[in-house]
């Protein structure tokens, strides 16, 4: 079974705050993913990577930045928190050794940003 | 750039009762599609997809979709929903070899016992 676990399920910050958002999945997927949903906008993609150190901004790049060190691991973050990010982030990560590409999604991470 | 409309924001049924959710994609090329759903409190899960083959696809707890290609629609739907179908129900869809999806803004379902 394919496992995407995210750091935390809530997190509440201040506005200026450096926040980092951790994702670990267990399937040694190829491609992970950051997006962020919220109420009748369905699911918007921040960031993806498609392998180790690679990274290609989504729709919505603006305000976040991303790292993958390790096949692993694929970390969002908000070099300064402002209240406009208060949102549920979304990990996910698919292979690239099928090509429909199903997306296996973590838990989730409710941020509120003061 | 591939585009998907949800036609209905919100759902509201009685248990028994027949569902159909809309979904029309914009893409002019070939496309793997699926429906994701998210139960309250919930993560994201895959319902059915579709890449190859019969258009007519079956999921899980009942639910099927059938891709018509004529009308770029993948609509779900389920002769008879119970109260734990309550849910957002998200469309989806990409190009085959892309990783990226594109989802819809959703659909949430209410089912009143």
């Amino acid at each position: 079974d394919v496992k995407v676990t995210q750091s935390s399920r809530y997190l509440v910050k201040r506005t200026g705050e450096k926040v980092f958002l951790e994702c670990v999945q267990d399937m040694d997927h190829e491609n992970m993913f950051w997006y962020r949903q919220d109420p009748g906008l369905g699911l918007r993609l921040i960031y993806f990577s498609y392998d180790v150190k690679m990274k290609e901004k989504g729709d919505i790049p603006e305000g976040y930045s991303v790292s993958r060190e390790k096949k692993e691991r694929f970390s969002l973050i908000l070099e300064s928190a402002s209240t406009n990010q208060t949102s549920m982030y979304l990990c996910a990560s698919s292979s690239k050794r099928i090509n429909y590409n199903e997306q296996f999604f973590g838990p989730g991470t409710r941020l509120t940003v003061l | 750039a591939q585009s998907v409309s949800q036609h209905n924001h919100h759902v509201i049924l009685s248990e028994a009762a027949s569902l159909e959710l809309g979904c029309n994609y914009s893409y002019g090329g070939t496309v793997n599609l699926f429906w994701y759903v998210q139960y309250p409190g919930q993560h994201l899960q895959l319902l059915l997809k579709y890449f190859s083959g019969d258009p007519l696809v079956k999921g899980i707890k009942g639910f099927e979709a059938e891709f018509i290609k004529s009308k770029f629609s993948f609509n779900l739907r389920k002769p008879s929903v119970q109260w734990s179908d309550t849910a957002e129900y998200f469309c989806a869809v990409n190009a085959p070899g892309y990783s990226t999806l594109t989802f819809g803004k959703g659909t949430m379902l209410l089912v009143s016992p």
